[in-house]
């Protein structure tokens, strides 16, 4: 089964940095649809922020984008705002049958 | 614009049964979409449970196959999740997530409900 390491686990930067998330699968992703990313702040429930590996999803910024192929993927946040620290997660459709999984997650600090 | 609601018991006995509503407004349970549930435990990361489109039956992770359903409710436009054999290894948030055909994730989610196994 293909298992996300997400890289590095903390990445403390300031607002106005350039922010680049790592999401490495164990095996070669038939198909890049199948990524996902994710934000979420404490208390809340997570935002979808990225689908298909590269599609913004509705209201996203364009700061935030997505890219990758085969093993590696990346999610870059170009520039920080300071609504953007969160913890990061990227997430992999497995099917069929349905089945996902979930990186561990990185979370983006204030330097 | 969609909202999704969980609801249900906030303590749960070990060995007991879980079961947890999400009722959706703004939008149908008979439309395309995989309505999903998702857990965290308490400072954990994500784990994706199972869900279920209206037209088809419902898929699980393996790790819950045999204790876990997931439903829909048509005529009240909600979908439930019932777990059973509960142990304080189920302790978590759990999340509704409503995931289109062909996102391969939820972008819409309830707000997340904590469940303590605890007696």
């Amino acid at each position: 089964e293909i298992v996300l390491t997400q890289s590095p686990a903390t990445l403390s930067l300031s607002p106005g940095e350039r922010a680049t998330l790592s999401c490495r699968a164990s095996q070669s992703v038939s198909r890049s649809e199948h990524l996902a990313w994710l934000q979420q702040k404490p208390g809340q429930a997570p935002r979808l922020l990225i689908f298909g590996a590269s599609n913004r999803a509705t209201g996203i910024p364009d700061r935030f984008s997505g890219s990758g192929s085969g093993t590696d993927f990346t999610l870059t946040i170009s520039t920080l705002e300071p609504e953007d620290f969160a913890v990061y997660y990227c997430q992999l459709y497995l099917g069929p049958p349905p089945k996902y999984t979930f990186g561990q997650g990185t979370k983006l600090e204030i330097k | 614009q969609v909202q999704l609601q969980e609801s249900g018991p906030g303590l749960v006995e070990p060995s007991g049964t879980l079961s947890l509503t999400c009722v959706v407004s703004g939008d149908s349970v008979s439309s395309d979409y995989w309505w999903t549930w998702v857990r965290q435990p308490p400072g954990k990361g994500l784990e994706w449970i199972g869900e279920k489109h209206h037209t088809l039956s419902a898929a699980y992770h393996p790790s819950f196959k045999g204790r876990v359903t997931i439903l829909i409710d048509k005529s009240k436009n909600q979908f439930s999740l019932n777990l059973n054999s509960m142990t304080a290894a189920d302790t978590a948030v759990y999340y509704c997530g409503r995931a289109p055909g062909g996102y391969y994730a939820c972008d819409s989610w309830g707000q997340g409900t904590l469940v303590t196994v605890s007696s």
